[in-house]
C-alpha cells in the first residue's frame, strides 16, 4: 500500500492552461506539504496544511491554491501555467504539525511548453 | 539568512568503498538535521536525523552521520558502499522543533561504480 499517492506522475500541458495534481495520504497524518523541486534539484516548501488549515504559505504566486478536502487529501491547482513553473512537485505527511520527519510521495512532473 | 550547504553536487565511488557526504548548515542555535534519500524517479525517503543527546546518529541501509558543532557541520558516511546506494542525497534542516518548515540543501547525487 502506498503511504503517500500523487497523481499525475507526469503531466505536460501549454502555457496558460490550468492544471491540478492530487495527493493523498493513508497513514493517518495530521499534516500534508506541497513542496517544489526545480531543475537543478532545490526543495522548497511551498504550503503546509494541517488538519485542513494552512499552516505555511511560502510566498507562492496566487496562482497556486492548494485544497485539502479532508486530512487525507491535499491537492493543489495551478492556473495560468507559466514555463517557469516546470518542476517535479512533491507531497508529503508528517504525523503532526512541527514533527519534522516527512513522508514524501513520489512526485508529479509538472512539464510547461 | 539560514542556510544548508553540500559542496559535493557529484560524487563517484566504486562498490565497497567507504563514503562520505558533506553538510554545512547557518544557523546561530543548534538545529534539528536531517539527511533524506531520493532513488530515480521516487520520493525522498528519511535516512536518520538528529535532534540532540549524542551526536553520531545511525540511519537506515547502514548510514550513519556526526553532528560536529565546532563545524556546523552534518557529514554523512557508510563504511562499504553498495551500487543499490546511487541515488541523491539531501540534508535538511529544521529550525525548531516545532516548525515544519525544512530548508534543503541542494543534494550530492552519488554515482556507484561496480
Amino acid at each position: 500500500d502506498t503511504a503517500v499517492s500523487q497523481t499525475p506522475k507526469y503531466l505536460v500541458t501549454q502555457m496558460g492552461n490550468d492544471k491540478s495534481i492530487k495527493c493523498e495520504q493513508n497513514l493517518g497524518h495530521d499534516t500534508m506539504y506541497w513542496y517544489k523541486q526545480d531543475s537543478k534539484k532545490f526543495l522548497k516548501i511551498m504550503f503546509s496544511y494541517n488538519n485542513k488549515e494552512l499552516i505555511i504559505n511560502e510566498t507562492v504566486p496566487n496562482r497556486f491554491s492548494p485544497k485539502s478536502p479532508d486530512k487525507a487529501h491535499l491537492n493543489l491547482h495551478i492556473n495560468s501555467l507559466e514555463l517557469g513553473d516546470s518542476a517535479v512537485y512533491f507531497c508529503a505527511s508528517s504525523q503532526a504539525a512541527g514533527a519534522n520527519v516527512l513522508t514524501f510521495g513520489a512526485g508529479s512532473r509538472l512539464t510547461v511548453l | 539568512a539560514q542556510s544548508v550547504t553540500q559542496p559535493d553536487i557529484h560524487i563517484t565511488v566504486s562498490e565497497g568503498a567507504s563514503l562520505e557526504l558533506r553538510c554545512n548548515y547557518s544557523y546561530g542555535a543548534t538545529p534539528y538535521l536531517f539527511w533524506y534519500v531520493q532513488s530515480p524517479g521516487q520520493g525522498l525517503q528519511l535516512l536518520l536525523k538528529y535532534f540532540s543527546g549524542d551526536t553520531l546518529v545511525q540511519g537506515i541501509k547502514g548510514f550513519e552521520a556526526e553532528f560536529e558543532r565546532s563545524q556546523s557541520s552534518f557529514n554523512l558516511r557508510k563504511p562499504s558502499v553498495h551500487w543499490s546506494d546511487a541515488a541523491e542525497y539531501f540534508c535538511a534542516v529544521a529550525l525548531s522543533y516545532n516548525t515544519d518548515k525544512l530548508i534543503f540543501g541542494t543534494g550530492t547525487r552519488l554515482q556507484v561504480f561496480p
